[in-house]
């Protein structure tokens, strides 16, 4: 079955390092990933998505990497800010959607 | 840009009541779901539409019917509140871009928490 997970359910950042947050994946058949930022009391909000035909999709302060022979997702954050502090899903997809727990950022000033 | 709405942001209820759960999207999506979020438990699908009068029943059905009278609004009802629904419940949308419904990016709502007393 779909198994997604994310490798740390926290993650401290000092204000103004570049984050990583890691997602790994079961399912070698999803094509599409995607990653959501849910900030407390609030709904999940898109940040950046990436097919399978690519292994890094920039945004803006954010970097995908997919890396498909190890199923291993992640979500680069540079220069994090206090704003960024929210738990961080990814999902995967292959027919349906299938979201990870989170990770929990707390940023540092 | 993206936009879904809630009716509500918190409600409390009393055991056995019939509560709504109102849900609306202005991009024209086809689909539309309703997730329950608990912690450690991560997101849960309870129904999805792909059409006007369509629903299809998720992981978590029991308990919830839905309705989808217009495209942009698609309603939740727990036909007898119970404590365990006591939860936060998102409403998301996603457009038909060709991927199967429940494979595409999906937008959420700013959640519903609901505390069933």
């Amino acid at each position: 079955g779909e198994s997604v997970g994310l490798h740390l359910p926290t993650l401290s950042v000092q204000e103004g390092d570049n984050s990583i947050i890691n997602c790994a994946y079961s399912n070698s058949a999803s094509d599409y990933f995607i990653w959501y930022k849910q900030e407390s009391g609030k709904g999940p909000q898109f940040i950046i998505d990436i097919r399978s035909n690519m292994d890094k999709r920039q945004g803006q302060r954010v970097t995908v990497l997919l890396n498909k022979t190890v199923k291993h997702l992640s979500l680069q954050i540079a220069a994090t800010q206090p704003g960024d502090s929210a738990v961080y899903f990814c999902a995967e997809a292959y027919y349906k959607l299938s979201f990870g727990a989170g990770t929990t950022v707390t940023v540092r000033a | 840009d993206v936009k879904v709405t809630q009716s509500s942001r918190y409600l409390v209820k009393r055991t056995g009541e019939k509560v709504f759960l109102e849900c609306v999207q202005d991009m024209d999506h086809e689909n539309m779901f309703w997730y329950r979020q608990d912690p450690g438990l991560g997101l849960r699908l309870i129904y999805f539409s792909y059409d006007v009068k369509m629903k299809e029943k998720g992981d978590i059905p029991e308990g919830y019917s839905v309705s989808r009278e217009k495209k942009e609004r698609f309603s939740l009802i727990l036909e007898s509140a119970s404590t365990n629904q006591t939860s936060m419940y998102l409403c998301a949308s996603s457009p038909n871009r060709g991927r199967p419904p429940l494979g595409e990016t999906q937008y959420f709502g700013p959640g519903t928490r609901l505390l069933v007393l």
